[in-house]
């Protein structure tokens, strides 16, 4: 039930663009983003509850296609402290599965000057 | 507010050895979570606990893991006896979820395992 994210890692120049998809083969309920610097604790960036919503907060946005059972992450002008490790985390269900997220590998993003 | 506590923050130890995490959640958040997350991977859930009761154990490998969280508030997992392929980062993190609804994780330092 792990989700499969694409890249793996992605190098970026300051104020280029990028887009980290996070895909399952179960339905799903919601997808939770973190990004984690190395080192550091998981810092959550949004939740998207399935209904296609996209969510969004400074240049940092994300979309859930529950059709496709995807989402993407897209980081616009990316900064320097953009930079770390991107996790998507998949809720499948209700009931005995409540609450457990299912993370994927990751996507390594280096952002340099 | 103050976040997630987690101690010791680096652990060294030798394989067969027993060795015990501690976390304290944010102030009033009634479901907790321990996860291990291995070099270059997601974190995995090991067990869930909602108050003082465990809503899911399913991935914890009890032979040799155990948790409990006391009174609803702190917790501790315990490995024993840890074997080489437990190092790992072991994160607490802890979210305000009281009903059927898709919630907020928040993630704690974690506690860096090293098994010799």
């Amino acid at each position: 039930q792990q989700p499969v994210q694409s890249p793996q890692a992605v190098i970026l120049r300051e104020g280029e663009d990028a887009v980290i998809n996070c895909s399952s083969s179960k339905a799903l309920y919601s997808v939770h983003w973190y990004r984690q610097k190395h080192g550091e604790a998981p810092v959550f960036l949004m939740i998207l509850l399935k209904g296609g919503e996209q969510k969004g907060h400074d240049k940092i946005s994300a979309s859930f296609n529950e059709k496709k059972q995807q989402s993407s992450l897209y980081l616009t002008a990316s900064q320097l402290s953009y930079s770390g490790t991107y996790f998507c985390g998949t809720e499948t269900g209700r009931g005995s599965t409540l609450g457990r997220l299912y993370f994927g590998r990751g996507t390594q993003l280096t952002v340099w000057p | 507010e103050a976040g997630v506590a987690q101690s010791p923050r680096y652990k060294i130890i030798e394989k067969r050895q027993s060795v015990a995490f501690w976390c304290n959640p944010i102030s009033g958040h009634a479901t907790l979570y321990w996860y291990q997350q291995i070099l270059g991977q997601g974190p995995k859930l090991l067990i869930q606990f909602q108050n003082n009761g465990v809503v899911d154990d399913s991935q914890l490998p009890k032979d040799r893991f155990s948790a409990e969280r006391l009174k609803g508030v702190d917790s501790t997992l315990k490995i024993q006896p840890a074997k080489l392929e437990d190092s790992a980062v072991y994160l607490c993190a802890s979210s305000a979820r009281l009903d059927q609804s898709t919630d907020t994780q928040y993630f704690g330092p974690g506690t860096r395992l090293t098994v010799l």
